[in-house]
């Protein structure tokens, strides 16, 4: 397997706030993360697929100004939520490709609980 | 329609019991298939990874990929109440401009019961 942390693991914010969320991957290099959202009882929803060293691919209805992805390197993006509000309270995973020996598959960090009051 | 149809359960079954689950999916072009296990409030788990028809065993689990049916499986051997979770079903197809995305089905609640 693989290892991929996120941090931090939880945030409270004030409305307006911006926040910023860590994904790396531990013990691999990966040049494509994807950024998902999930609400309760429900099934992950892609934001945006972040490649290293270029612009990310939002999906449709994701605003790219609110969520700003930054891939920097081979073993971290970062999600920026700008002038977070109520509803921006939500569940964020991020994931690693990982295409080592011929695979193709996504570890998935933790999550990160964002409450903004 | 969905691309990737997942009951949503809840599935409850007795410790001991195998728990069966499984996925149908439309795209033919699907690839790559996985199994996630999420517990509550956690980050999906990658459990098996298939590429060919077929079966995978690992552990107490197995997995199954009937292309032709556009349908594959995950099973789990003797479950425990460890394994209450939801599953999750995913597949990808490896084209230039699709980057391993996932599409998931909609998960499976498992409870099993002591």
């Amino acid at each position: 397997g693989a290892v991929v942390s996120q941090h931090p693991s939880r945030v409270i914010c004030k409305s307006g706030t911006s926040v910023k969320i860590e994904c790396r991957s531990l013990d691999f290099q990966a040049t494509t993360m994807f950024w998902y959202r999930q609400f309760p009882k429900q099934s992950l929803m892609l934001m945006a697929t972040s490649n290293e060293g270029s612009k990310a691919t939002y999906e449709q209805g994701v605003e790219k100004d609110k969520f700003l992805i930054n891939h920097a390197s081979l073993t971290l993006s970062t999600l920026t939520v700008t002038s977070a509000h109520p509803e921006d309270s939500s569940f964020y995973i991020c994931s690693a490709r990982d295409t080592r020996t011929g695979a193709d598959t996504q570890y998935f960090g933790p999550g990160t609980r964002l409450t903004v009051l | 329609q969905k691309e990737v149809e997942q009951d949503p359960g809840p599935l409850s079954v007795p410790e001991g019991a195998i728990v069966s689950l499984n996925c149908t999916y439309s795209n033919s072009a699907f690839q790559y298939f996985m199994w996630y296990r999420q517990y509550s409030r956690k980050g999906p788990e990658l459990l098996m990874y298939t590429y060919s028809s077929g079966n995978k065993e690992d552990g107490r689990f197995t997995a199954q990929v009937d292309k032709s049916s556009k349908y594959i499986s995950l099973f789990i051997r003797d479950s425990q109440p460890s394994d209450s979770a939801t599953y999750l079903c995913a597949m990808s197809q490896m084209t230039t401009d699709s980057w391993g995305k996932l599409q998931f089905g909609a998960g499976t609640q498992v409870v099993v019961t002591p």
